[in-house]
């Protein structure tokens, strides 16, 4: 069964870090870029963060970039997130997910796995 | 910046049919887009991808109610035949100016 479970996630302070992982297991993980998507509290669903499958190009959305940094360990089947300086505005439920060809940008290769996500919260 | 629009709800009784609309900004008419679905409590589900002229591409398990069909800047979701637990958020995406955009999501009540 091709499953992708995250952890990390929590209660935080302002300003504080915290590291997301995403456990991917059922199919070849190096053979696929990986994301994570947030949804925030009443709100859609927002591009985070992307990786190729051989971590050679990553993207960030406008929001996190120069604040979250994304890697993976395909000898782990592990995708993680940093997520440092951490704003009320980051208060949301991270989802991690696998895309259909091995690059993270370009109109073709959309998401075809989820996970259940893991609710990080930004509160003093 | 590209923009990918969708109405907040929509409705249809239980046994109809229903068509969501994505409707794609102006210069990015002829960009596929992928359809999911977030059934509340769950993480989000892929249904398909839906190309500019029309087909589509489901994604595992998919149900044959669901549908894909493109018309200009316009990606639709037919779900026929609706059941209670077809009631969800229905998220189109696509890819622009570098980046994934999602729509805002259309919420979906079977009656």
């Amino acid at each position: 069964e091709v499953q992708l479970v995250e952890s990390g996630g929590g209660l935080v302070q302002p300003g504080r870090s915290l590291r997301l992982s995403c456990a991917a297991s059922g199919f070849t993980f190096d053979d696929y870029a990986m994301h994570w998507v947030r949804q925030a509290p009443g709100k859609g669903l927002e591009w985070v963060s992307g990786i190729s499958w051989n971590s050679g190009s990553i993207g960030y959305g406008a929001s996190v970039q120069g604040r979250f940094t994304l890697s993976r360990d395909n000898a782990k089947n592990s995708l993680y997130l940093q997520v440092t300086s951490l704003r009320p505005e980051d208060t949301a439920l991270y989802f991690c997910a696998k895309a259909r060809g091995a690059f993270w940008s370009g109109p073709d290769d959309a998401f075809d796995v989820w996970g259940r996500g893991t609710m990080v919260t930004v509160s003093s | 910046q590209p923009v990918v629009t969708q109405s907040p709800s929509a409705s249809a009784s239980l046994g109809a049919s229903v068509k969501l609309t994505c409707t794609l900004s102006t210069g990015h008419i002829t960009y596929a887009i992928a359809w999911h679905q977030r059934q509340p409590e769950k993480g989000p589900r892929y249904l398909m991808k839906v190309n500019s002229d029309g087909s589509h591409t489901k994604g595992d398990g998919i149900p044959d109610r669901f549908s894909g069909s493109s018309s200009g800047a316009e990606r639709y979701l037919t779900i026929s035949s609706l059941q209670s637990e077809d009631e969800a958020d229905y998220y189109c995406q696509t890819w622009g100016a570098g980046i994934w955009l999602f729509g805002g999501g259309t919420k979906l009540t079977v009656l």
